[in-house]
């Protein structure tokens, strides 16, 4: 069955520290991969998508994500962390060529320690 | 350029009531998809519509139903609802040539005591 897997239910950085989410896919072919951040009370805001090519993409509020089809993985980074990314954070797949419905995985809490 | 909204923010029912949720799409968009998201969950999908006709269902009961309307805003109906319907419920539009990239309401807090 098609799966998105988010292994960290909730991560702790200190401010300024660098941040790796993970994210896994199961796929029989490579789906379109997103990251959305949802702030408590809000609905999901977009960072970042891959479609195809480099596999290094950039997204908003200085995140990036890197894909590894060899791993099966899409994990997102940011190197520097500020209080404000404190969140929720979901990875979503949506299988190419077909319907829009993304699959969302169970999402990673981020607090950020002053 | 308008956002994705919803209404209610917030609405508290009882087993075996019926709910109506509403979603006016981002301007220009014509696809809208919704998606419950239990507590501590993911977003799990619900329907998809696409210029008036449903164009996708997930693992929902037909108690779950929707409709769009020519402006492309859409509504969510769930009837007798359960206590496990509680949840966020959110509606997202896109235009359908964007590959996915689905843009989110604030969504509707629904209670089921």
């Amino acid at each position: 069955a098609q799966s998105v897997t988010q292994p960290d239910i909730h991560i702790t950085v200190s401010e300024g520290a660098s941040l790796e989410l993970r994210c896994n896919y199961s796929y029989g072919a490579t789906p379109y991969l997103f990251w959305y951040v949802q702030s408590p009370g809000q609905g999901l805001q977009l960072l970042l998508k891959y479609f195809s090519g480099d596999t290094l993409v950039q997204g908003i509020k200085g995140f990036e994500a890197e894909f590894k089809r060899s791993q099966s993985s899409f994990n997102l980074r940011k190197p520097s962390v500020h209080w404000s990314d404190a969140a929720e954070y979901f990875c979503a797949a949506l299988p190419q060529g077909g319907s829009e419905k993304l699959v969302f995985g169970k999402g990673t809490k981020l607090t950020v320690n002053p | 350029e308008t956002g994705v909204t919803q209404s209610p923010t917030h609405l508290i029912k009882t087993r075996g009531q019926q709910v109506t949720l509403r979603c006016s799409s981002q301007s220009g968009h014509n696809t809208v998809s919704w998606y419950q998201q239990a507590l501590g969950q993911g977003p799990q999908f619900i329907f998809q519509y696409y210029r008036e006709e449903e164009n996708g269902r997930g693992n929902f009961p037909p108690r779950f139903s929707g409709l769009q309307f020519p402006n492309y805003s859409s509504e969510l109906n769930v009837n007798a609802l359960e206590l496990d319907d509680s949840a966020l419920y959110l509606c997202a539009s896109s235009w359908t040539s964007s590959l996915g990239e689905q843009y989110f309401g604030p969504g509707t807090r629904l209670t089921v005591t």
